[in-house]
Order: structure tokens, then C-alpha cells, then sequence
């Protein structure tokens, strides 16, 4: 069974600039979430997206935004960029909400570096 | 505030020697907490779930426990290949649902 994927793995973009990742999740998985993992904050919960719709979102501003598709696959949005934007984006995917005890699978993340 | 805190930052171990990662956290309406795995330039593995206090699950070398304050991850005879960073995450129910994570610990096993 394949895994979480997400692509691009790395990204270089410019202030200013804006960017979109994008995540398959596990066949079959219905749920996908978005964390932003840095040195100094750590991994930080920023949404959840289950059928189509947005389910949980963390403390991130108006400018970082997603969506998911029909087959699962989702997208997150990233506009303006500033250079604290700079960290490794992983997605994660789970049968039903992460919220009702499911077992998060994680994709091996996309590394943006913000100039 | 929901925080989660896990100790010590960082803990290098010779082969074989027998220790213990803690993960402790304040959260109000806890609904699970998660352990995983992170190797370098990789995504985090998912090792186990613990939803109430007293439950304890086992995988090879790996123990995780958990009490009312924290939990512990107890790795027994390591090996090498179980250096890697330990990351824990507490379920909260708090004006919405939300995985709060920990900052990790760092863990080096020396042959």
C-alpha cells in the first residue's frame, strides 16, 4: 500500500510570492491534515480537512490556506510569503477525523525555503 | 494553556543501556496521546496510542505508559538503529479539537 506523498519535496520561493503544496493521502483515507514543523515551534497543527471540508484549523493567519478534493488529495496555500514561512510542511492522512482517535500517517513533507 | 512538554531535549545512550523519554502535558478534555518517530529529513512514524491512564503498549524494544500528568516511553537494551528524534502529541477537545505536539527528544544510541 502506497504512502503519504506530498510534492513538491523542495521549494525555493522569494518574499512576497506565493505557493502551493500538494498531498495524496493513503487510498482509502478520507481525513488530511497540515503541520508546519520548524527548529524553534516545533510541529504545528495548522488544518484538517476531512470530505471535502475544513474540520479543525490551528492559530495560522488568514494567509495559509487549503482545500481537498474529491479523491482525498489536498492543497495548501501559502500567500505572501514571509521568511519565518521558511520550515518542512508535512501532511498526514487518516481513515476517518483525526479527531475521533485515528492513527495519523505523515508524508515525508515539503521543504520550502523562503529568500 | 494546553502544553505538552517533553524531556530531556536531547539523550545519548551507549547500546544496550536501558532508558526513559518523558512526555508530560497539561490539557484540559485529553482524548488520546501519540508517540512517534522522526528520522532525519523524513516524516514522523507513528509508534502508539494511549488513551487513559494506567494503559501501556508494547513494540520490540519500545514501552509507552501513561498517567494523569504524562507519559513515558521506556526503550530497553537500544540499539543504533533507534536513534532517531521521539516526538509526542496530546488530543485535545478544547473550543475545537486540536494535536498538540511536543517539542521532542533527541535520541543518539552509540554501538
Amino acid at each position: 500500500k502506497a504512502g503519504v506523498t506530498q510534492t513538491p519535496r523542495y521549494l525555493i520561493k522569494t518574499r512576497g510570492q506565493q505557493v502551493t503544496l500538494s498531498c495524496s493521502p493513503i487510498s482509502g483515507h478520507r481525513s488530511v491534515s497540515w503541520y508546519q514543523q520548524t527548529p524553534g515551534q516545533g510541529l504545528q497543527f495548522l488544518f484538517e480537512y476531512f470530505s471535502e471540508t475544513q474540520r479543525n484549523k490551528g492559530n495560522f493567519p488568514g494567509r495559509f490556506s487549503g482545500r481537498q478534493f474529491s479523491n482525498s488529495r489536498s492543497e495548501m496555500n501559502v500567500s505572501t510569503l514571509e521568511l519565518g514561512d521558511s520550515a518542512l510542511y508535512l501532511c498526514a492522512s487518516s481513515l476517518g477525523l483525526a479527531a475521533s482517535y485515528n492513527e495519523q500517517f505523515f508524508g515525508p513533507g515539503t521543504r520550502l525555503t523562503v529568500l | 494553556e494546553d502544553q505538552v512538554t517533553q524531556s530531556p531535549e536531547a539523550l545519548r545512550l551507549q547500546e544496550g543501556e536501558s532508558s526513559s523519554l518523558n512526555c508530560s502535558y497539561t490539557v484540559s478534555g485529553l482524548r488520546g496521546l501519540f508517540w512517534y518517530r522522526q528520522d532525519p529529513g523524513k516524516g514522523p512514524e507513528f509508534l502508539f496510542t494511549l488513551y487513559s491512564a494506567g494503559e501501556e503498549k508494547e513494540k520490540e524494544r519500545l514501552k509507552a505508559t501513561l498517567t494523569k500528568k504524562e507519559s513515558f516511553l521506556h526503550i530497553t537494551a537500544p540499539k543504533p538503529e533507534d536513534s532517531a528524534t521521539y516526538l509526542c502529541a496530546v488530543q485535545a477537545n478544547t473550543g475545537g479539537f486540536k494535536t498538540i505536539f511536543g517539542a521532542g527528544t533527541r535520541l543518539f544510541v552509540k554501538a
